[in-house]
């Protein structure tokens, strides 16, 4: 079975563009996870999505969006791109919203801003 | 504010040496501990979850263990092929859907 595919792979922007990333899930999975990662730490928490609603959100700016299609995939969008954007973003899936379930991440999207 | 935390941050080891991470926690309520491997430029690869303390789980050279505040996992007899960052992260009660990763403990095996 197919794991978590991430499109594109690699994305330069400059600074005040705005940029899409997409996501489509494990088959069967229905809640996916957006997080950020900067070189050299830990993932950070974005977004959660179960059911095509947004069910959790972390410590980002509102320049910072996401939803999830009736399908299960989703999109990231961030506008207004700033330096401190550059990342590995990462979508994580799992099978339903409920406590202690395993995300299983997906390759990434490696955002590049100038 | 809860609060995942590494050690240590990197760890050189010679291939068959075994040795230790550590993964302390303060959490309002730990509904998971979970454990994953990532090597550069990719995703994170899922390795275990730990629920309760006194659980243990292994796989290959790899064996985690968890106590109230804190994780281990334990790498045995490692080959240069177990290089990688390892990232431990909490999953709690006050925050369904996110996991709170601490900044990883990276691990190179030299032949």
């Amino acid at each position: 079975d197919a794991g978590v595919t991430q499109s594109p792979t690699h994305l330069i922007k400059t600074r005040g563009q705005h940029v899409t990333l997409r996501c489509s899930p494990i088959s069967g999975h229905k809640s996916v996870s957006w997080y950020q990662q900067v070189l050299g730490q830990g993932p950070q928490f974005i977004f959660q999505y179960y059911e095509k609603e947004e069910r959790g959100r972390g410590n980002f700016p509102d320049r910072f969006s996401a939803r999830q299609f009736p399908n299960y995939s989703s999109e990231l969008n961030v506008n207004a791109l700033l330096l401190g954007d550059s990342a590995l973003y990462l979508c994580a899936s799992s099978f339903g919203r409920g406590g202690a379930e395993t995300q299983y991440f997906g390759p990434g999207t490696r955002l590049l801003v100038l | 504010e809860d609060q995942v935390t590494q050690s240590p941050e990197a760890l050189r080891l010679q291939e068959g040496e075994s040795s230790s991470l550590n993964c302390s926690y303060t959490v309002s309520g730990l509904r998971g501990l979970f454990w994953y491997r990532q090597d550069p430029g990719k995703g994170p690869e899922f390795l275990f979850t730990l629920y309760s303390a006194g659980e243990e789980k292994e796989k290959e050279r790899l064996k985690a263990t968890l106590t109230k505040k804190e994780s281990f996992l334990h790498i045995t007899a490692p080959k240069p092929e177990d290089s990688a960052t390892y990232l431990c992260a909490a999953d709690t009660t006050d925050s369904w859907g996110k996991l709170q990763f601490g900044a990883g403990t990276q691990v190179v095996v030299t032949p």
